[in-house]
């Protein structure tokens, strides 16, 4: 798996937009970007998948420039409950052996 | 809920003992993973199996096995347990391989 950089930790307030940029300068033509997401004592859930260009589904936006050395996922109007860790995986499209780095950890104050 | 179950929820046991985790997949799901997240290395890929049989192994230690059954739920075997074992312990599964993969509760393992 391409080796992914992500800011540690996010604070934000119930409402607002979050957007957790990702670096991965040496990600590969076929790799594929995925982001998960984990609550405290629970496994990671999947949260959505892009190759290119803008993925949106029913949880977030994913953003990917035409180079593709980065990615934004985007989580609009957070609550309490978005309060996890979030992590940026990038891989080939069926590669099942996941490597999760630290993530980023965003809390979601009142 | 993803429909993936593991027990025990927590386990606490000696160094030099032998444990066994059992992970029940998701109802259809071919594919069970196995992953083990501690504090210093994050969470990462331990072994395969599809349909009963291994596929792949990552990190995982010699003192470490799993099996897959016929009914497919799973089972990883721990033994000579070390103090360094003590993790979260994930089973996921998917329908095929290198699907998404959906993960359960995990078995969190203390050794003293």
């Amino acid at each position: 798996l391409a080796k992914t950089t992500q800011p540690i930790s996010m604070d934000s307030y119930e409402g607002q937009e979050v957007n957790i940029t990702c670096s991965h300068n040496n990600i590969a033509t076929n790799d594929y970007i995925t982001w998960y997401q984990q609550f405290p004592s629970q496994g990671p859930r999947f949260i959505i998948q892009g190759y290119k260009t803008k993925v949106t589904n029913e949880v977030a936006s994913l953003f990917i420039p035409a180079d593709r050395k980065s990615s934004t996922l985007s989580l609009p109007r957070v609550s309490l409950s978005d309060t996890a860790v979030y992590y940026c995986l990038v891989g080939l499209l069926n590669d099942y052996k996941l490597s999760f780095g630290a993530g980023t950890t965003v809390t979601v104050r009142a | 809920d993803s429909g993936v179950t593991q027990t025990p929820k927590h386990l606490i046991t000696a160094t030099g003992q032998r444990v066994t985790l059992r992970c029940s997949p998701r109802s259809g799901d071919l594919s069970v993973y196995w992953y083990q997240q501690s504090l210093d290395q994050g969470l990462q890929f331990l072994i395969h199996y599809y349909n009963g049989e291994e596929r792949a192994k990552g990190n995982i230690l010699e003192r470490f096995s799993a099996q897959q059954f016929p009914d497919l739920h799973s089972e990883l075997n721990l033994s000579s347990l070390e103090l360094g074992d003590s993790a979260l312990y994930f089973c996921a599964s998917s329908l095929n391989l290198g699907e998404t993969q959906y993960f359960g509760p995990g078995t969190r393992l203390l050794v003293l």
